[in-house]
């Protein structure tokens, strides 16, 4: 099976634009998460997506947007960018069924996000 | 509050066992984990642990978990050169009774392997 899938792998946005951001989940899964890296916050939950419904989302402004399409894929969406909002942004999918025993989320490579 | 705790660095030699600590805050956490993550790259499942065991192997690893005192670990056999990386564990967050995909992290460990 394919892993999680992340595109674009790179993008480079001036403040003020704003950007989207994708994600393939591994085939069947259902659940998708998105999480932020910086050096200084470390890795911060976003929020999460299981049939097209957002079920949990963490401390970030409303900037942070998110959605999950009926074939499980997802895209954020950060509007107004900062240059704190420089990151590397990862995706996870578990298969969002069958809990408990379901439960291990497998992430993609990342989107490196670079704000001037 | 949430907060996940790890020791930044570890130096070991090729050869020699890691083991890489971490202490988190929630006692009602289900599953705890173990991530590694390589330059560049993201991260990578290695093993888990869920809170009713007290420890769980897995071929070089081998992972304790102490509830009473809400410290887990991670030991790697017979570390390699493809070892070094940079380690995270991780609790699934209590929200919803459990049943979410939210995971907080530790602020991982870099381990360098020296020959």
């Amino acid at each position: 099976k394919a892993g999680v899938t992340q595109t674009p792998r790179y993008l480079i946005k001036t403040r003020g634009q704003q950007v989207t951001l994708s994600c393939s989940p591994i085939s069947g899964h259902r659940s998708v998460s998105w999480y932020q890296q910086t050096p200084g916050q470390g890795l911060q939950f976003l929020f999460e997506y299981f049939s097209e419904t957002q079920r949990n989302k963490g401390n970030f402004p409303g900037r942070f947007s998110g959605r999950q399409f009926s074939n499980s894929r997802s895209e954020m969406n950060v509007s107004t960018l900062e240059l704190g909002d420089s990151a590397l942004y990862l995706c996870a999918s578990r298969p969002g069924t069958g809990e408990p025993l379901r439960h291990e989320q497998y992430f993609g490579p990342g989107t490196r996000l670079t704000v001037t | 509050g949430e907060d996940v705790e790890q020791s930044l660095f570890l130096s070991v030699r090729e050869g020699d066992s890691s083991v890489i600590n971490c202490t988190y805050t929630d006692s009602s956490s289900t599953y705890l984990y173990w991530y590694k993550q390589e330059p560049g790259a993201g991260l990578q499942l290695l093993t888990y642990i869920f809170s009713n065991m007290d420890m769980k192997q897995d071929q070089r690893l081998t992972v304790l978990l102490n509830k009473k005192d809400k410290h887990l670990s991670l030991r790697i056999a017979d570390t390699q050169t493809g070892d070094s990386a940079i380690y995270f564990c991780a609790e699934r967050s209590p929200d919803y009774g459990g049943a979410t995909n939210k995971l907080i992290f530790g602020t991982g460990t870099l381990l360098a392997i020296q020959p």
